[in-house]
């Protein structure tokens, strides 16, 4: 599995905040993701990025913003916080191209609570 | 577009009990199909995955899913739970090549287990 570490683990803030939840991999992989987690609502893509250079909007990204600072690094920012961007956020990174079934590794999540 | 379908919002079973979490999608080609748990306070774990071929597939812990294309299901098995099997289970959808490769979750399973 791919090993995927997400920084920090549990960050609290206040509205109107600038933060930055950061993702690193060590497995090489091109493909990464970002998603948030709400209760009962399953997890829902923000951004994702196949590679470098190469950076697309989920299905969630008003308020975010990403970085792929290299391979191995993928930022996930909120540019002005609000309590509504309370949420579990997790990494991912996948295995795409190594063949057309694509398989997503996720990190350990960072849990987040906007005040 | 692509969705999944987890009816069962909460399960209980006993120890030694077997299981069956439901999971049914819908996607317009060939789905590849995913199984992951989520332990708590940890982030998400690849049970298993459907690419193509034998439609019994097995996984990690001893669980097994069973694809069944004419009922757009994709149910998860286990014949003996084990305390340590609490946990929430998400089932997600895949599916397409290049550019288009992005998962979606059902809204998950908790399982919780007695004693």
């Amino acid at each position: 599995d791919a090993d995927v570490t997400q920084t920090p683990r549990n960050r609290i803030t206040k509205t109107g905040k600038r933060i930055m939840l950061e993702c690193s991999q060590t497995k090489g992989h091109d493909r990464m993701y970002w998603y948030r987690q709400d209760p009962g609502l399953g997890l829902q893509l923000i951004y994702y990025s196949f590679d470098v250079k190469d950076i697309n909007k989920g299905e969630i990204s008003d308020g975010y913003s990403v970085s792929r600072q290299a391979q191995a690094k993928f930022s996930l920012s909120l540019e002005s916080a609000i309590p509504n961007q309370t949420a579990l956020y997790f990494c991912a990174t996948s295995d795409f191209p190594v063949g057309p079934e694509e398989t997503q590794y996720f990190g350990p999540g960072t849990r987040l609570l906007v005040l | 577009a692509q969705s999944v379908t987890q009816p069962d919002i909460h399960i209980t079973v006993s120890e030694g009990a077997s299981l069956e979490l439901r999971c049914n999608y819908s996607y317009g080609a060939t789905p590849y199909l995913f199984w992951y748990v989520q332990s708590p306070g940890q982030g998400l774990q690849l049970l298993l995955k459907y690419f193509s071929g034998d439609t019994l597939v097995q996984g990690i812990k001893g669980f097994e899913a069973e694809f069944k294309r004419s009922q757009s299901s994709f149910n998860l098995r286990k014949p003996s739970v084990h305390w340590s099997d609490a946990a929430e289970y998400f089932c997600a959808v895949g599916g397409g090549t290049g550019t288009a490769s992005k998962l979606t979750f059902g809204t998950g399973t908790r399982l919780q287990v007695t004693l």
